[in-house]
């Protein structure tokens, strides 16, 4: 069956700009998180969405928004990009609410110029 | 505060060799633990993963170790592989109960196997 689909793949955006990301997770999975991946901080949880709502949210700052629609699609969004926002983006499914059976996705390599 | 971290940002063994990489943790309270391989260019991907009620999990060629009494976690790869070069990530519940998409992650360590 088809993993997590993160699309785009890669992404370029100038300073100021705003940004939305969209993840498709497995095919029955409800759940679905976000992660910050750079050099320096490593792998950071974003939010956790499930059935439509928000259930988890890390410690970034306002500019970091997400949603989740009725088939479990999720997309996030960054306004006003700063350079450190430059990062590899990742999203990860499971079936139900929890991290048991979380599967990731390959990442949105976003660039901020 | 809450922090997950790895010993060793590299490490590297001779193919056909065993390998360790160790994880610290800070969280007494954590009680699930995941260990992920992580290739150049894909997303993280599950390789075994243990409960704080167990001190040992064994897959294929993989074994998990927990020591909840010095908060030590370890993944043991047996007759290592080049195909087990990638960076190797341990992550844990923050809360406690699994129940929650936030997983608290370590630097990583890089494996690399010499043929």
């Amino acid at each position: 069956k088809a993993g997590v689909t993160q699309t785009p793949r890669y992404l370029i955006k100038t300073r100021g700009q705003q940004v939305t990301l969209s993840c498709s997770p497995i095919s029955g999975h409800r759940s679905v998180s976000w992660y910050q991946q750079t050099p320096g901080q490593g792998l950071q949880f974003l939010f956790e969405y499930f059935s439509e709502t928000q259930r988890n949210k890390g410690n970034f700052p306002g500019r970091f928004s997400g949603r989740q629609f009725s088939n479990s699609r999720s997309e996030m969004n960054v306004s006003t990009l700063e350079l450190g926002d430059s990062a590899l983006y990742l999203c990860a499914s499971s079936l139900t609410q929890g991290t048991y059976g979380y599967t990731f996705g390959s990442g949105t390599r976003l660039t901020v110029v | 505060g809450e922090s997950v971290g790895l010993h060793l940002p590299t490490l590297s063994v001779q193919e056909g060799d065993n390998s360790i990489i160790n994880c610290a943790y800070s969280n007494s309270a954590s009680d699930y633990f995941i260990w992920y391989k992580q290739e150049s260019g894909k997303g993280p991907q599950f390789i075994i993963d243990i409960r704080s009620n167990m001190d040992k999990r064994q897959g294929q060629r993989v074994t998990v170790l927990l020591n909840k009494t010095v908060k030590h976690l370890s993944l043991q790869i047996a007759a290592t592989q080049p195909g087990d070069s990638a960076v190797y990530f341990c992550a844990e519940t923050s809360n406690g109960s699994g129940n929650t998409g936030k997983l608290i992650f370590g630097q990583g360590t890089t494996l690399q196997v010499k043929p």
